[in-house]
């Protein structure tokens, strides 16, 4: 069975510090994952994907197998990251698997 | 290009009684899918729609069922309303191309008492 986990539901940084958010998958196929962000009073929107190995808003998100994770990075957060931010895994056609999701603060 | 729309934004429900939740997909596309996000979680699958039928399902049981129509608008069935199904449900349209790209409605937050 697949499992997403995301340990930690809220995590604060100071603006212009770097943030890492994690993420740890379990799943017997092949790993399709994402990240999803929501903003105050926005609806849930793609965030990046990691088979297109693209940087967004700054954020970088590498797939690494071997220790099963998708951790989400940016180097300098800014005040507009403040968002709730999911992993999420690929388990079908365009059906996905979230986990329970990080709320990022980052303080002025 | 219009956005995914969902009704109600809100509605109250007691236990027992059956729900309809209604969905118009982002123009242009021809999947849609459904989750249930209870407070504190992340969104879970419920099912998905494509050309009119069931294209994967989640752990929910049969009274949990949908419709997609020919203009690719949804509809999410709850019968037996219990609890526990209190929660926001997400519409989600896509292209059935396997991106994993879903562009999601605000939700139907559903409280049953």
């Amino acid at each position: 069975a697949q499992r997403v986990t995301q340990p930690e539901k809220l995590l604060s940084v100071f603006k212009g510090a770097p943030v890492e958010l994690k993420c740890n998958y379990s799943y017997s196929g092949s790993p399709e994952l994402f990240w999803y962000v929501q903003y105050s009073r926005q609806r849930l929107q793609l965030l990046l994907r990691h088979i297109s190995r693209e940087s967004i808003k700054g954020f970088t998100a590498d797939l690494n197998k071997g220790e099963t994770s998708f951790h989400l990075k940016k180097p300098f957060a800014q005040e507009e990251d403040s968002a709730m931010y999911y992993c999420a895994l690929q388990t079908g056609a365009n059906n996905l698997f979230f986990g329970t999701g990080t709320r990022l603060t980052v303080i002025p | 290009e219009t956005g995914v729309t969902q009704s109600p934004t809100h509605l109250i429900k007691t236990r027992g009684q059956q729900v309809t939740l209604r969905c118009s997909s982002q123009s242009g596309h021809n999947t849609v899918s459904w989750y249930q996000q209870a407070l504190g979680q992340g969104p879970q699958f419920i099912f998905q729609y494509y050309r009119e039928e069931e294209n994967g399902r989640g752990n929910f049981p049969p009274r949990f069922s949908g419709l997609q129509f020919p203009n690719y608008s949804s509809e999410l069935n709850v019968n037996a309303l219990e609890l526990d199904d209190s929660a926001l449900y997400l519409c989600a349209s896509s292209f059935i191309t396997n991106t994993g790209e879903l562009f999601f409605g605000e939700g139907s937050r559903l409280t049953v008492l």
